[in-house]
This record gives structure tokens, C-alpha cells and sequence, in this order.
């Protein structure tokens, strides 16, 4: 079943450091696509990275990058030289492919992270 | 740009009440969903749509139902509203059918409370 798994539910930074955000996923689908989304305390959904399961390279948008370990099933966020403005909810989600029906899309619990100056 | 758009921002129903949250896009996406998030919580999906007049239970779809009739507009109904409907409720569409690397584009929200 498909399954998305986030199991740190508040993260700490100092600004400008670094801070890796946990995902572990579980399909059985060889088609699959990862997203991670952020959500300020505003409420709106901000998409940030995507990582195709067939993509040989870690995904890279600016400071996001994704730690993506196939064989371990992870999909970690890292966000390099924090800044302030990234204090949010962070969410993983997965869409698999066709091997199970519709792909739909589903979401982790989320890690809130607060970055301090 | 419209985007995904969704009414009304905020609802307070009584318990027993029903109604409709509104949702229509303009990217002429095929797929649509419709999540909730409970307060702290991550997302949970409730019903989604992969073109007109198909749709599918997601993880969370008792006490709701959905209809798509059209590909911009995706309603979803509450029927005999109860407390544990309180939550945020969000509509999200994107493209589908063997395009993977897109991302869903999400409305604003809609805070229902149920008193």
C-alpha cells in the first residue's frame, strides 16, 4: 500500500546552517514521484521539489536538494544556508504510477521547522 | 492567473447541517483532489478525480461525496456535518495519466468549524 512517513515532527536550525528533513515512503509501484511542499503559518501550499523514481540524478532547486536513497526508500529534504523566512510545515508526498490504478497523491504527517537567528 | 480557486474561506455549520465547497480551476488539469488537514496535521485525502465524471475515495472519504461533471469544477458535498468535519479542507489539481513530474496546484483553503 502506498504509504508516505515522516517521523520528525519539529526540527530546530540556526540560520544559515544546514537542516535535513526526513522521508521514507513505502510502494510497491516502479513509477513513482516524489514531491516535497511547504507550508508557511499563512496556510498555502508552496511546491518545492520533485524527484521521479527513475531520475538518476538527486533533484536540486536552488537551496532545496533531495537526498533520494531508492533502495532505502527515502526521500530527504535538505535545505542549505536556512534562512528565517524558511520557519514552515514541510510535507512529503508521493504519486505512484499505473501499477495500482489512478495515481493519486498523498502526503506525510509533516515536520515543523523553526529556524532561529 | 486564477489558478485553483475555492469558496467560501471560511464556514461555521451547525451539526446536522450540510453544504457544498466550491472548486474550480483554469489550468484544464485532468486530476483533482480534495484533502483536509486537521489542525498540526499533515493532509489527508479525502476524495480525488482523474477527469469528468470519474472519481475515487481517497484515505478519509466517509461523510462526504464529490462530483465532477465538468473538467474545471470539483464540489464536494458535506452531508449531516459533525464535529470531527472540523478542519481546513483543501483543493488541489494537477496534471495526470503518465505525466508524473507535476506538481498539484493547491487553493487557499477553506476553515470549516462545526458547532
Amino acid at each position: 500500500a502506498q504509504k508516505i512517513t515522516q517521523t520528525q515532527p519539529g526540527m530546530f536550525v540556526q540560520e544559515k546552517e544546514a537542516v535535513t528533513l526526513d522521508c521514507t515512503y513505502d510502494t510497491s509501484d516502479p513509477s513513482y514521484g516524489l514531491f516535497w511542499y511547504k507550508q508557511p503559518s499563512s496556510g498555502e501550499m508552496i511546491f518545492l521539489i520533485y524527484q521521479g523514481s527513475y531520475d538518476q540524478q538527486n533533484a536540486t532547486e536552488g537551496r532545496y536538494s533531495l537526498n533520494f536513497q531508492k533502495a532505502r526508500k527515502s526521500a530527504n529534504l535538505v535545505i542549505s544556508a536556512s534562512q528565517l523566512g524558511d520557519s514552515a510545515m514541510y510535507f512529503c508526498a508521493m504519486r505512484e504510477g499505473f501499477s495500482g490504478g489512478y495515481n493519486k497523491l498523498i502526503f506525510g504527517a509533516g515536520t515543523r521547522l523553526a529556524v532561529h537567528p | 492567473n486564477a489558478g485553483v480557486t475555492q469558496t467560501p474561506k471560511f464556514r461555521i455549520l451547525k451539526i446536522g447541517q450540510s453544504m457544498t465547497l466550491q472548486c474550480t480551476q483554469d489550468m484544464n488539469h485532468n486530476y483533482m483532489y480534495w484533502y483536509r488537514q486537521d489542525p498540526g496535521m499533515g493532509l489527508k485525502l479525502i476524495y480525488y478525480s482523474v477527469g469528468a465524471g470519474i472519481t475515487d475515495k481517497g484515505e478519509v472519504p466517509n461523510g462526504y461525496n464529490v462530483s465532477r461533471s465538468t473538467t474545471e469544477d470539483f464540489p464536494l458535498r458535506l452531508e449531516l456535518a459533525a464535529p470531527s468535519q472540523t478542519s481546513v479542507y483543501f483543493c488541489a489539481s494537477s496534471w495526470g495519466a503518465g505525466v508524473m513530474n507535476t506538481e498539484a496546484f493547491f487553493g487557499q483553503g477553506t476553515r470549516l468549524t462545526v458547532v
